[in-house]
């Protein structure tokens, strides 16, 4: 079946350094990517997306890396923050259709200083 | 993007009382909404889809008796948690969407937590 997954459940940075989050796919026909960041007890937060028809995409301290060889998309961050601890999902379309989002597991980013 | 509320933020029942759940689109009428719960350290599962003026569609395994959905106008969704049961205790989230996009962008409200004692 369709997944979206998580190599990494936890990460660990200091502040200062970059962070690199990374997520696998199954379905091939996936074609629109998201990374959504959420805090603790809030929603989530739209933050970065990619069309398969991109291999990358920038955003404002945000990278999102799409390799869709091996089904694999990652999210850097630079210069990570303190304000950036939360937990990371990766989401993408269910498939048939454009209105079902499945997330992966989500990897939870804890900044230190 | 969209800017959707949920009240309320916080709730406590007592076991086998219903609650209900609003999910508001306060800046753009919402043709489909999606309701998701979370589980403490886990990801968000999606529950139902609703279109305005019609029924929602359920997930597999989501009952749809005992989580009624309401989606009575284009910025406005209920979820009504019915004989609430401590199981039911989670975080619950609902995003919008726009049905005339091509990819789904959603929006996510501030999510609903509910403890059923």
């Amino acid at each position: 079946g369709e997944s979206v997954g998580l190599h990494l459940p936890t990460l660990s940075v200091q502040e200062g350094d970059n962070s690199i989050i990374n997520c696998a796919y199954s379905n091939s026909a996936s074609d629109y990517f998201i990374w959504y960041k959420q805090e603790s007890g809030k929603g989530p937060q739209f933050i970065i997306d990619i069309r398969s028809n991109m291999d990358k995409r920038q955003g404002q301290r945000v990278t999102v890396l799409l390799n869709k060889t091996v089904k694999h998309l990652s999210l850097q961050i630079a210069a990570t923050q303190p304000g950036d601890s939360a937990v990371y999902f990766c989401a993408g379309p269910w498939g048939g259709g454009y209105n079902k989002l499945i997330f992966g597991a989500g990897t939870r980013l804890a900044v230190h200083p | 993007g969209a800017v959707v509320s949920q009240h309320p933020s916080r709730v406590i029942c007592k076991s086998g009382t219903s609650v209900k759940i609003e999910c508001r689109s306060l800046d753009f009428q919402a043709t489909t909404m999606f309701w998701y719960r979370q589980f403490p350290k886990k990801s968000l599962m999606l529950m139902a889809t609703s279109n305005e003026g019609s029924k929602a569609t359920y997930e597999q395994g989501v009952e749809k008796d005992k989580f009624l959905i309401n989606h009575a106008s284009l910025t406005l969704s209920t979820l009504t948690v019915t004989s609430a049961h401590p199981e039911d205790s989670s975080f619950y989230i609902c995003s919008v969407s726009e049905e005339a996009s091509s990819y789904n962008e959603q929006f996510f409200g501030p999510g609903t937590r509910l403890t059923v004692l």
